[in-house]
């Protein structure tokens, strides 16, 4: 039978597309976000950030919206490319900056066809 | 700057088996950590560092040890492997006690038969 957690959501998207990945965090006590990019046999490479005193945070070509309420996460990724494709992280952190406080969720692999 | 290097990529070990795995950074990051990742989840902290010869438990340290001899080094060793240690484990550094900076290295991927 199926083991929880051997199954990662997925996204496919055409190129060019904007795509949305979304993350559930568990602690309302979380202040501080981060999503992750991770390729293939590579580790994962810090993308965008967002603190609980804020909604909203763009970067380049990323946008991060943090709803509290729900607990939720987001990440926009405008004008999707091929080289997007890789397994994406939320992780919350429940110490403030303090480090070692992180708490990943599962990922989801985002697919970009050409 | 090599930034954050593991060794070895890759290792085959029986049950009771003990290794290191290796973790350099040439950075001069004060804060160190290990994380295993599991098939389908995200990586979970093991043991971190915030400065030479200070380390500490993550949520998952058993079965693990660490030291901080040196600020480049932080190894990481397991005692007595099993087949739950089956993982790919990564380290990363930090400058800080900020986690936007953290970086991590390639990986190891470990097998225990």
């Amino acid at each position: 039978g199926e083991s929880v957690g051997l199954h990662l959501p997925t996204l496919s998207v055409q190129e060019g597309d904007n795509s949305i990945i979304n993350c559930a965090y568990s602690n309302s006590a979380s202040d501080y976000f981060i999503w992750y990019k991770q390729e293939s046999g590579k580790g994962p490479q810090f993308i965008i950030d967002i603190r609980s005193n804020m909604d909203k945070r763009q970067g380049q070509r990323v946008t991060v919206l943090l709803n509290k309420t729900v607990k939720h996460l987001s990440l926009q990724i405008a004008a999707t490319q091929p080289g997007d494709s890789a397994v994406y992280f939320c992780a919350e952190n429940t110490g403030g900056t303090s480090y070692g406080k992180l708490t990943f969720g599962q990922g989801t692999i985002l697919t970009v066809h050409p | 700057n090599a930034g954050v290097t593991q060794t070895p990529k890759f290792q085959v070990l029986k049950t009771g088996q003990s290794m290191t795995l290796q973790c350099a950074q040439d950075m001069n990051h004060e804060y160190m950590s290990w994380y295993r990742q599991d098939p389908g989840m995200g990586l979970r902290l093991i043991h971190y560092s915030v400065g030479a010869g200070i380390t500490d438990q993550g949520e998952v340290p058993n079965g693990y040890n660490v030291s901080r001899s040196t600020t480049e080094d932080f190894p990481l060793r397991l005692l007595s492997a099993a087949p739950s240690q089956t993982s790919v484990y990564f380290c990363a550094s930090s400058p800080d006690r900020a986690q936007e900076t953290q970086y991590f290295g390639p990986g190891t991927r470990l097998l225990v038969l």
